[in-house]
């Protein structure tokens, strides 16, 4: 098994609705990120959390929530899902005091939002 | 956090040597240079990383001058597997990381 799992794997909602991307981790780390990324760009941060009870915006967090519910699981949700978020979109955890701070990534979500 | 510039593109042939080199001209002296690498529709995959001098591991080693304003990538005898996207990082231990476009690797047969 993967060691951080995203869900679902491709979405493709309507704009308007409101739409939830899961995020799983079996690495045991307390900190938790949300990234996206388009076609020929870099990944840009939208939330991060470093334990259950902290959550911080990143440098893309309008129109996106976030939901720590244990140190495994950290969701993000489009309240009111808009074309221009359509992207790929990437969880990661890390913990700096025990693997050099390398970021474990997941395979993505890829979302299109029509 | 330290802004890296890194090339857009680079080509090479499969067996050969390929050094990628990121500037770094701001960085701190808290900052940790990281390196990843990220093939199409997949997450990021950690490579290396380091603070000065040379670090290697089984997959790469990453070299880092003693003023710290650059450090180069090398990937020994790339096969057409090691097409990919690879991205430079600096930022303080401990800090969120920025990931810019990196530079897009095509090894060629």
């Amino acid at each position: 098994d993967a060691d951080v799992t995203q869900t679902p794997r491709n979405r493709i909602t309507k704009t308007g609705k409101r739409i939830m991307l899961e995020c799983s981790q079996t690495k045991g780390h307390d900190r938790m990120y949300w990234y996206r990324q388009d076609p020929g760009l870099g990944l840009r941060l939208i939330y991060y959390s470093f334990d259950v009870k902290d959550i911080n915006k990143g440098e893309i967090s309008d129109g996106y929530s976030v939901s720590r519910q244990a140190q495994a699981k950290f969701s993000l949700s489009l309240e009111s899902a808009i074309p221009n978020q359509t992207a790929l979109y990437f969880c990661a955890t890390s913990d700096p005091d025990r693997e050099g701070y390398g970021y474990t990534f997941g395979s993505g979500t890829r979302l299109t939002v029509v | 956090l330290a802004k890296t510039t890194q090339p857009i593109s680079m080509d090479s042939y499969e067996g050969q040597e390929v050094n990628i080199t990121c500037s770094h001209n701001n960085i701190a002296t808290n900052d940790y240079i990281t390196w990843y690498q990220q093939f199409p529709s997949q997450g990021p995959r950690f490579i290396i990383q380091g603070y000065k001098t040379k670090v290697t591991n089984e997959v790469a080693s990453l070299f880092i001058p003693a003023d710290r304003k650059s450090s180069t990538l090398s990937l020994p005898r790339v096969s057409l597997s090691d097409t990919a996207v690879y991205y430079c990082l600096a930022a303080p231990y401990g800090q969120n990381f920025v990931f810019g476009p990196g530079t897009r690797l095509s090894v060629l047969p």
